[in-house]
């Protein structure tokens, strides 16, 4: 079964800096996509950015980017300019080329001080 | 644009009782999917559905059923409830085929067991 880790339960940073969370993940499928996703207070999932396992090039949208390591199994997200309107519970997410179902690792509660 | 419609926001059962979830998807996504979360865990999938089939099965309980009908909304049935079953119960909507690109979730129901 894929595992999702997250090895950091709290990320508090400064409004304006830059901040990378962590995610590792476990898997013996090629075909896969990962995902982070942020929750606020308000409970939302709300889809931050994605990665095809197929795609050597990281994605970026806006402030946000991924460093995708394939052969080291890592998905790290950094987010520039932080803000903080930043502040949630970001998940990292696995879901397998053939399944429907995300596996989520535990999440990384984000922090922004003014 | 329309989102994920979720039906209650929230509801309180007692023990041993029977509640039933809504999902409508964003018009034109034929597949949805239905996560559990408990308080302060990662979301868990339970189960989706593509056009009225169940597509995917993850860790949901017996006591819980779910079907898709042909407007392609989604209820989510739970019986004989539990303590344990208190949580933030999420839908998910996607057209089929495009599911790498990522869900879209609803707002979620808030479920206490009392």
């Amino acid at each position: 079964a894929q595992t999702v880790t997250q090895s950091q339960p709290e990320m508090s940073v400064q409004e304006a800096e830059t901040v990378t969370l962590s995610c590792t993940y476990d898997t013996s499928e090629s075909d896969y996509y990962l995902f982070w996703y942020k929750q606020p207070p308000s409970r939302q999932m709300i889809l931050v950015i994605r990665q095809e396992a197929y795609k050597q090039q990281n994605a970026t949208e806006n402030r946000f980017s991924v460093n995708f390591q394939k052969a080291a199994k890592s998905f790290s997200l950094k987010i520039s300019d932080s803000q903080l309107g930043d502040a949630a519970m970001y998940f990292c997410a696995y879901r397998g080329g053939g399944a429907d179902g995300l596996t989520f690792g535990k999440g990384t509660h984000l922090i922004i001080q003014p | 644009a329309a989102g994920v419609i979720q039906s209650p926001r929230h509801l309180i059962k007692e023990k041993r009782e029977t509640a039933t979830l809504k999902c409508y998807p964003i018009p034109r996504h034929d597949t949805v999917y239905w996560y559990q979360q408990g308080p302060g865990q990662d979301p868990q999938f339970l189960i989706s559905f593509y056009e009225k089939m169940q597509s995917d099965k993850g860790s949901i309980p017996d006591r819980f059923s779910a079907q898709q009908f042909s407007d392609y909304h989604s209820e989510l049935n739970m019986s004989s409830l539990e303590l344990g079953d208190s949580a933030l119960y999420f839908c998910a909507s996607s057209s089929q085929g495009k599911a790498h690109y990522g869900y879209t979730f609803g707002s979620g129901t808030r479920l206490t067991v009392v």
